[in-house]
């Protein structure tokens, strides 16, 4: 089945333990994303990667980083988490960046106290 | 603010009736993209309308798009409880400096009652 898989689901965290969200897709596409999704703002950009090696930063990319070694993954890494950093993080991959489809997975809820 | 802002912020109507979601954006588009989320879970693609084309359906959805009035609506004809959702859109638009984004609106919440 063709998907996009985040993990952990859920996430409960202190204030400057590094953690990592893992994201993998088994689409074979060229793009990937990470958003943050809070109430009132919507979705926001973290990062993004056209390709292997190839990362750039989206709207909200502080605090944040990602690598992409291979085409499937991409995960998001939050060296010193703060508690403004609590939210809803969404992975999405595209065969061809804006001009196709994201694909979601299903989301990893994260909490910094 | 937001280069796709969606119209009304949340809809209530009965089950058979039908729901119609607006998206306004700012600049020039590529294409323009309608997202469902149901309750905190990952966005669902509906529909990729492109900037040369007006309308496309899509089962019980219908999108337009005006790009002389930069707006875009969503159509749910004959809408069903399962229908109950959040709406976005998300709007492909290329960058003064080169590149492309795609950016998201806040949503219509949509409830369908029995």
């Amino acid at each position: 089945e063709a998907q996009v898989t985040q993990n952990p689901r859920y996430l409960i965290t202190v204030t400057g333990k590094k953690l990592t969200v893992t994201c993998s897709q088994n689409m074979n596409h060229e793009y990937m994303s990470w958003y943050r999704q809070d109430p009132g703002l919507g979705l926001r950009q973290i990062y993004y990667s056209m390709n292997v090696e190839v990362t750039d930063k989206g709207d909200v990319p502080e605090g944040y980083k990602v690598s992409r070694k291979e085409k499937r993954n991409f995960p998001l890494i939050l060296e010193s988490p703060s508690p403004n950093q609590t939210s809803l993080y969404f992975c999405a991959s595209s065969l061809r960046s804006y001009n196709s489809p994201l694909h979601f997975g299903n989301g990893t809820r994260l909490t910094v106290t | 603010s937001q280069q796709g802002e969606e119209d009304p912020q949340a809809l209530s109507i009965q089950e058979g009736e039908n729901a119609t979601m607006n998206c306004s954006y700012k600049t020039s588009i590529n294409n323009l993209q309608w997202y469902r989320q149901n309750s905190g879970r990952g966005l669902v693609h509906l529909i990729l309308i492109r900037s040369n084309e007006r309308e496309k359906h899509s089962g019980r959805l219908r999108v337009t798009l005006d790009t002389s009035k930069k707006s875009s609506s969503l159509l749910i004809t004959a809408s069903r409880a399962a229908d109950t959702a959040s709406y976005f859109c998300a709007t492909a638009y290329i960058l003064t400096g080169g590149g492309n984004k795609l950016t998201f609106g806040t949503g219509t919440q949509l409830k369908v009652e029995l």
